[in-house]
C-alpha cells in the first residue's frame, strides 16, 4: 500500500545548485502532478502529465522541468535553484479527471 | 480560469461544537469540487467530492458539504468536532474535462480546543 512515494523527504541546497525530486506511484494511475505549497497560498500546480508521454505547464512552471519517465514515475528538476523555490513540494496522481488525486508526503526543500 | 476563496484562514472551535468552513469558487464552466485535509507533516487526503447529482455530499470522518450553484459555494460542515480534526483543510476545483488540474484555496486551519 505504498501509494505515492516521494524522495527525498528533506533537502537543503545552495543557490545555483541543481536537483531532481523523484515521484513514483503504484496505483496504475494515468495522470501525475507536481505542486508546491507555500504558507497562505494553498497548493499551486507546477507541471502535470495527463498520460504517459505527455507533460504540460501548470500555474507556476518557471524554473522547473519535468520528465514522465514511464507510467509510474514523474520527476521534477530544478536546474539552478533560487531562494524563491524554498517550499514543500507534493507529487500526486489520479486515475482520470473525475477521480480524486492521491498525494505523497512531500519533499521539504530549502535553498540558501 | 477558475479561482477558489476560503473565507477564513483560521477557525478555532471547542471540542464537540459544530463547525463550518467556507469555500467560494469562480468559474465560467462547470466544475468538480473537492475538500482535502492535511494533517501535520503529511500530504493531502480526500475528505469528499462533488461531481454531480445530490448537492449534499457526505465524506469521511463525519464531514459533509453542500454545493450551492447559485451562490458558487461549497461549504464544509461537521456537527460535532473532535480533537483529532485539528488540521488544515483545502477546498479545490477542477474543470470537467481533460486532466484534473486542481485549483486550491488558501487553506483553513481548524484548531479544536478542549
Amino acid at each position: 500500500n505504498a501509494g505515492v512515494t516521494q524522495t527525498p523527504k528533506f533537502q537543503v541546497l545552495k543557490t545555483g545548485q541543481s536537483m531532481t525530486l523523484q515521484c513514483a506511484q503504484d496505483m496504475n494511475h494515468n495522470s501525475m502532478y507536481w505542486y508546491r505549497q507555500d504558507p497562505g497560498m494553498g497548493l499551486r500546480l507546477i507541471y502535470y502529465s495527463a498520460s504517459e508521454g505527455t507533460t504540460d505547464k501548470g500555474e507556476v512552471p518557471n524554473g522547473y522541468n519535468v520528465s514522465r519517465l514511464n507510467k509510474r514515475e514523474f520527476s521534477l528538476r530544478l536546474e539552478s535553484a533560487a531562494p524563491s523555490q524554498t517550499s514543500v513540494y507534493f507529487c500526486a496522481s489520479s486515475r482520470s479527471f473525475d477521480q480524486p488525486q492521491h498525494f505523497g508526503d512531500g519533499t521539504r526543500l530549502s535553498i540558501l | 480560469a477558475q479561482s477558489v476563496t476560503q473565507l477564513d484562514s483560521q477557525v478555532p472551535v471547542f471540542e464537540e461544537a459544530p463547525v463550518e468552513l467556507r469555500c467560494n469558487y469562480s468559474s465560467s464552466v462547470s466544475v468538480y469540487l473537492f475538500w482535502y485535509v492535511q494533517y501535520p507533516n503529511q500530504g493531502l487526503q480526500l475528505l469528499l467530492k462533488y461531481l454531480s447529482g445530490s448537492t449534499l455530499v457526505k465524506g469521511i470522518n463525519g464531514f459533509e458539504a453542500e454545493f450551492n450553484k447559485s451562490q458558487t459555494s461549497f461549504h464544509l460542515r461537521k456537527p460535532s468536532v473532535h480533537i483529532s480534526d485539528t488540521a488544515e483543510y483545502f477546498c479545490a476545483v477542477s474543470v470537467m474535462s481533460g486532466a484534473q488540474k486542481l485549483v486550491f484555496g488558501q487553506g483553513t486551519r481548524l484548531t479544536i480546543n478542549p
